[in-house]
């Protein structure tokens, strides 16, 4: 299995909502990537797991919570946001975090605030 | 701090033209080096990667690009478009900080 999996492909969600995203692979990577990717702009890193722990946060407001429930699972869990967090969600993984590893991305998320 | 930059932001060739995009990158230690690209709709797709070695590397589709140390460059080429390469191109820099950073992008648009 060489795949990211990222589930649910499309979340449209309000305001109050609380929601999660999901991301799933079994390659064996032991680093796990969050992005952010508006409309004809390049994606954003917000955050970096390294052996399952957080170790990047690109100052990502508090309503996005990532977790990493195992090396396979990374979620992102969304609470309170807003119509400008509209965009699509990437997850990516790769063997290790840093140089002389491939990065393997996922088809993303496509979320929509009202 | 780890950065990229894409020159060109809007290219516009024929079919058969020949493509080059620029791209700079800015870290002062040892890097991977990578070029993406996104067709419409669609998600990211790695054309082809830099880690070590030949600095002129060989991707998918017939897209090369060539690593320039003295230059903080990896431009990426092809001799021939076509119709079908009409999309978003990302140049990307990953270092030993874990960061993978993406530069602003080039839409390319091949005309029939």
């Amino acid at each position: 299995d060489t795949e990211v999996t990222q589930t649910p492909k499309h979340l449209v969600m309000g305001m109050t909502n609380k929601k999660s995203l999901k991301c799933e692979q079994h390659m064996g990577h032991r680093a796990m990537y969050w992005y952010k990717q508006k409309a004809k702009k390049p994606p954003e890193l917000m955050f970096v797991y390294s052996y399952e722990k957080l170790s990047i946060n690109e100052s990502v407001p508090s309503r996005f919570s990532p977790e990493c429930p195992n090396s396979s699972l990374l979620n992102l869990h969304l609470h309170a946001l807003q119509p400008e967090d509209s965009a699509l969600y990437l997850c990516a993984s790769s063997t290790l975090p840093g140089i002389n590893y491939g990065y393997t991305f996922g088809s993303g998320t496509r979320l929509t605030v009202v | 701090a780890q950065s990229v930059s894409q020159h060109n932001h809007h290219v516009i060739l024929s079919e058969a033209a020949s493509l080059e995009l620029g791209c700079n990158y800015s870290y002062g230690g040892t890097v991977n080096l990578f070029w993406y690209v996104q067709y419409p709709g669609q998600h990211l797709q790695l054309l082809l990667k830099y880690f070590s070695g030949d600095p002129l590397v060989k991707g998918i589709k017939g897209f090369e690009a060539e690593f320039i140390k003295s230059k903080f460059s990896f431009n990426l080429r092809k001799p021939s478009v076509q119709w079908s390469d009409t999309a978003e191109y990302f140049c990307a820099v990953a270092s030993n900080t874990g960061k993978l950073i993406f530069g602003q992008g080039t839409t390319l648009q091949v005309k029939p």
